[in-house]
């Protein structure tokens, strides 16, 4: 199986700020590394796919970037809604795997 | 707009199996992969398995022992059967589409139901 580590596990930050999240993968992945949101007590939502697509609907604060075993997604400035967990997935092979999660809080 | 529903008994016993649907409204269930996804309580996501409109299916190592997949296009839902549980399987399952994007071969999961909860306890 694919490993997905994600850093941080949590982090404490304030509206407006940038974010950064990281997440790598146990083997080369390509550009196959999807990003999902969830909210407390909601199913996840798709925000980027295949490593830097924004997915409809999704706000342009919302960025993803890298390839291969390195991947960031980037909020460029937190608003009170972002606040939630953060999930990378693997899509190159099965079974599909997830990161662990990074949680935002607010600061 | 696709929608999922998921549904099925909220309690299940220890050895008994574990019964669930997804009923896909709004559009069509031919030329997707449709997946489960399971949370337990405060842990993250674990990828159950998913299958094709063809009934191809591919199912995590972990639970493949335990788990069948199958698919009805005629009435345009997936259920998901999980003989043996144990408390281990108490979790919110999610339903979901899984696409590739135009003209490529990268997959996402761009549909979810809003779960269920299953609770395994006697």
């Amino acid at each position: 199986d694919i490993q997905m580590t994600q850093s941080p596990s949590s982090l404490s930050a304030s509206v407006g700020d940038r974010v950064t999240i990281t997440c790598r993968a146990s083997e080369s992945i390509g550009s196959y590394l999807n990003w999902y949101q969830q909210r407390p007590g909601k199913a996840p939502k798709l925000l980027i796919y295949a490593a830097s697509s924004l997915q409809s609907g999704v706000p342009s604060r919302f960025s993803g970037s890298g390839s291969g075993t390195d991947f960031t997604l980037t909020i460029s400035i937190l608003q009170p809604e972002d606040f939630a967990t953060y999930y990378c997935q693997q899509s190159y092979g099965t079974p599909r795997t997830f990161g662990q999660g990074t949680k935002v809080e607010i600061k | 707009q696709v929608q999922l529903q998921e549904s099925g008994p909220g309690l299940v016993k220890p050895s008994e199996t574990l019964s669930l649907t997804c009923t896909v409204s709004g559009g069509s269930i031919s030329s997707y992969y449709w997946s489960w996804i399971r949370q337990p309580p405060g842990k993250g996501l674990e990828w159950i398995g998913h299958i094709y409109d063809s009934g191809r299916t591919d199912y995590n190592p972990s639970l493949k022992s335990r788990l069948t997949i199958s698919v009805d296009t005629s009435n345009n839902h997936f259920s998901l059967w999980l003989n043996s549980v144990s408390a281990a399987d108490t979790a919110v399952y999610y339903c979901a589409r899984e696409k590739a994007g135009y003209n490529s071969y990268y997959y996402y999961m761009d549909v979810w139901g809003k779960g269920t909860t299953v609770t395994v306890s006697s």
